[in-house]
């Protein structure tokens, strides 16, 4: 069955970086792509990028390009998100999800969410 | 950038129908989908391009398109559809895609 399993929880100061891994299992890795999503406490769902694993051609939303990198390892079938220079309004809980299709454009399956906490 | 917008609370009677909206510039002419969210949970796509389902949803759940709104109608409400419903797009503009959320709805059981 398709899985995909996230670190675990973080805690990081204003200004710092965090990286949050994500590793699938169940299906063919190199097929689908993989998008980031977060969501801040109490509020919505955001998409922040996506990665083609095959290409590790990658797409981010305007307003954090510059701050987020998204990597793959195709040997451990893991893909790594780094966000860096955080500020409190990046607290959240980070999502990687699956793209359903080559093309991606909804997720299928989602892993169980990571929170990253900034504070001073 | 696209904007979707979702009314932030529906309320309904168990065994009732509740449709939950999602409004967009004509939307009709994009594929949406739908997730169910419940709480402390990952989101999980119940309603993909419009009216499908995916494997081991519940037929209770439909979806509609056309004009500048969508729907997902949830058929013979029960307690345990209660949960933040959220739709999405793919949205691309001059080569720049990317996925839009609306705000979500939180459906409540009475």
């Amino acid at each position: 069955q398709v899985q995909l399993v996230q670190s675990g929880a973080e805690v990081k100061k204003p200004g710092a970086s965090v990286r949050v891994s994500c590793k699938a299992s169940g299906y063919t890795f190199t097929t689908y792509p993989i998008s980031w999503v977060r969501q801040a406490p109490g509020q919505g769902l955001e998409w922040m990028g996506r990665i083609r694993i095959s290409s590790g051609y990658t797409k981010s939303t305007q307003r954090l390009q510059g701050r987020l990198t998204m990597t793959t390892d195709t040997s451990s079938n893991t893909v790594y998100m780094e966000l860096r220079s955080l500020t409190s309004d990046d607290t959240a809980v980070y999502y990687c999800a699956k793209g359903r299709g080559v093309m991606g454009d909804s997720f299928d399956y989602w892993g169980q969410g990571t929170l990253v906490s900034v504070s001073s | 950038s696209y904007v979707l917008t979702q009314p932030p609370s529906v309320s309904v009677a168990p065994g009732k129908t509740a449709s939950i909206s999602c409004g967009g510039d004509n939307i009709g002419r994009k594929r949406v989908q739908w997730y169910q969210q419940r709480p402390g949970q990952a989101p999980v796509l119940v309603i993909y391009h419009d009216t499908d389902r995916p494997s081991g949803i519940t037929e209770r759940l439909s979806g509609s398109n056309s004009g500048d709104t969508a729907t997902l109608i949830i058929s013979r409400v029960e307690a345990g559809d209660e949960a933040d419903y959220y739709c999405q797009v793919w949205d691309s503009i001059n080569d720049h895609p990317k996925w839009v959320f609306g705000g979500g709805t939180k459906l409540t059981v009475l």
